[in-house]
This record gives C-alpha cells, sequence and structure tokens, in this order.
C-alpha cells in the first residue's frame, strides 16, 4: 500500500519564521494529498489537501504542493504564530479509495513570542 | 454541528477490566473511523464502518478489542480484558463519503494500570 515519510520533530521557530515541514510519499498512482494538524488535547483536523498532481492546498497561511517529480508534499508557512503550535501529520489514502489513510509520524511545531 | 463527539474524555481501570469507549458521529456521515495514537506507533486505524457496516477490521490487535455500530449515530469500542499495553489515546472520527475529509472527535485517553 502506499506510505508516507515526513520529518521528525520537534521544530523551533520564533514568530514570524518562515517554516518547512518535509514530507515524502510512496503511492501507486496520483492518490490525494492531505496535511492534518491536531492541536493540544484536541483531535486532529484537516488543514490543506491536494488532489492532483501539481495542485497547490492552503488554508490559514499555510501552503502545499503536490510535487509527482519528486513525490513530496512539504508544509510551508511564511510567518509561523505563536497559535500554530501544534502536531502536523502528513497524510494519504491506503491505496485506492479513499477510506483509509495512513498518516505520517507527525511533527511537532513549537513557536515562541 | 456539534461536531464528533467521544465520552469518556479520560479513562483510568485496572488491568483486566472492561473499557467501553462511545462515539457518536456528524449527523449524515456514513462512514465511521475508530483510530489509537500512541507515541511508538503513531495512529493506526483500528476499523472503519460504511452505513454502520463494519468494513475492515483488519487493524484491531487482537480478540480483545470488539467494535459496534448498533445505528447511524453511535458507535462503541470495547476491550475486554483491558491490558497496560491498551493504554493511548483512541479516536473516533466520521466522514460524509469517500472523498470527504475525516472530522475527528477529540479523543479517550485510556490508562490502564
Amino acid at each position: 500500500g502506499n506510505s508516507v515519510t515526513q520529518m521528525e520533530g520537534p521544530v523551533t521557530l520564533s514568530e514570524e519564521a518562515f517554516l518547512t515541514i518535509n514530507c515524502t510519499y510512496t503511492a501507486t498512482g496520483y492518490p490525494s494529498l492531505f496535511w492534518y494538524v491536531q492541536y493540544p488535547g484536541e483531535g486532529l483536523q484537516l488543514l490543506l489537501k491536494a488532489t492532483k498532481a501539481d495542485d497547490k492546498g492552503s488554508n490559514k497561511g499555510f501552503e502545499a504542493t503536490y510535487r509527482k517529480e519528486t513525490t513530496s508534499f512539504h508544509l510551508e508557512k511564511g510567518s509561523v504564530q505563536v497559535s500554530d503550535s501544534a502536531v502536523y501529520f502528513c497524510a494519504l489514502p491506503l491505496n485506492t479509495g479513499f477510506q483509509k489513510l495512513v498518516f505520517g509520524t507527525g511533527t511537532r511545531l513549537l513557536v515562541s513570542p | 454541528d456539534a461536531g464528533v463527539i467521544q465520552s469518556p474524555r479520560h479513562e483510568v481501570t485496572e488491568m483486566g477490566q472492561e473499557v467501553t469507549l462511545r462515539c457518536k458521529p456528524i449527523s449524515g456521515h456514513d462512514y465511521l473511523f475508530w483510530y489509537r495514537q500512541t507515541m511508538m506507533r503513531g495512529l493506526e486505524l483500528l476499523i472503519y464502518f460504511n452505513n454502520n457496516v463494519p468494513i475492515d477490521d483488519s487493524g484491531m490487535p487482537e480478540d480483545r478489542f470488539s467494535a459496534k455500530m448498533p445505528n447511524a449515530s453511535f458507535s462503541t469500542l470495547k476491550i475486554q480484558p483491558s491490558e497496560p499495553r491498551d493504554s493511548a489515546v483512541y479516536f473516533c472520527a466520521s466522514s460524509s463519503g469517500p472523498n470527504s475529509p475525516l472530522h475527528f472527535g477529540n479523543g479517550t485517553r485510556l490508562t490502564v494500570t
């Protein structure tokens, strides 16, 4: 089945710094790709998604581009805030059909004032 | 929209006891998922339902685990007997279709002593 690998954390940044969290995938075909975010004490919530190659997903200032050449879906934000401190998960369907999502190990982001 | 509701938020029990976790999905969502999150193994899909029918339970760790969905608005995950290695955060999630994002509850933190 498909799989995803993301960079280990924690990533520690100062407020207004630039953020990149790396995610690479192994997949048959071109499945949809997702970033989920988990704030302390909460469940995961969808941050953004891209459904085909070269698509760019964006939300709340975060962006990620579906790059088939490098099999990557890196998460970026130009200026992080303290409120962005959370754990970020890259995900994709295990196989054809969306139902079973495979999640990366998660990357913890800590933003200090 | 109240979101996915899980209960209890925290459960502490002794080894050998029965534990029941509860989930109310978002109204109208046809898919329901149970995930387990641990530091060592990350997020693991245990089982998912479509229209109240279990579709894939290949992630259920062993016979001590069972899940039911008696109607569209309620699901349970039962562990009997519980063991310390079952300690984790258990998430329920629902979605409205095969190409729709997952909506997670806030989880149940289970501690088995």
